[in-house]
């Protein structure tokens, strides 16, 4: 069973860096058994995909963040982070982290509970 | 606007039999198999379906997916009150690269 934990602020000023910490329990962020995935839904709308990381560093992103996201693993901590600059009120959202396993497209096994973030002065 | 187009809404009856649709394209569905999640705003999301039509182990039986073409379904029989829910599709798109949800469809147990 593999668990997640997403951390960081729960508040980011307009035009600055959200910065999203996902720490993992039950697998090694250095297998290849999942691919680490970002993922926000924000209120009043449906869940959008932000972007994965595999285990050698490789990313896939969402083309209309691309420009703002970096999806980094740090596997001596066992965790992986998320870092979305130039934030606007429409980047308000919960984040939630999750793994999807390798061995399919789109299989989201294991999800976080999900971190509120607003953006606002 | 979503590539993945779902109902907005649907509902149903306790005990009644209801379908979500998702349509794409051949890019994402037609090249790519489909996976479904259960959200409730406040908890985790859950997956329902993947690879189309397979459900992953204590995912009751009651839930089952489908596909042809470039669309999905997510079928729920025997509805009960706590299925009350927003569902997604999911798929791969190999133009974008990049994974998909659906706009996602509420449920409601009337």
């Amino acid at each position: 069973q593999v668990h997640l934990q997403e951390s960081g602020p729960g508040l980011v000023k307009p035009s600055q860096t959200l910065s999203l910490t996902c720490t993992v329990s039950g697998a090694s962020t250095s297998s290849g058994d999942y691919y680490w995935t970002w993922i926000r839904r924000p209120a009043g709308k449906g869940l959008e995909w932000i972007g994965r990381i595999y285990a050698s560093g490789s990313t896939n992103y969402n083309p209309s963040l691309k420009s703002r996201v970096i999806i980094s693993v740090d596997t001596f901590n066992n965790q992986f982070s998320l870092r979305l600059n130039s934030v606007t009120a429409a980047d308000t959202a919960v984040y939630y982290c999750a793994s999807a396993d390798s061995g399919y497209y789109v299989k989201i096994d294991y999800w976080g509970q999900g971190t509120l973030v607003t953006v606002s002065s | 606007q979503s590539v993945l187009t779902q109902p907005p809404s649907a509902s149903g009856t306790p005990g009644q039999r209801v379908t979500i649709s998702c349509s794409g394209s051949r890019y994402d569905i037609g090249s790519n198999t489909v996976s479904w999640y259960r959200h409730l705003p406040g908890t985790a999301p859950k997956l329902l379906i993947y690879v189309d039509n397979q459900r992953p182990s204590g995912v009751p039986d009651r839930f089952s997916g489908s596909k042809s073409g470039t669309s999905a379904s997510l079928a729920i029989s025997g509805l009960q009150s706590e299925d009350e829910a927003d569902y997604f599709c999911s798929t791969w798109d190999d133009s974008l690269n990049g994974a998909l949800f659906g706009g996602g469809t509420k449920l409601t147990v009337l």
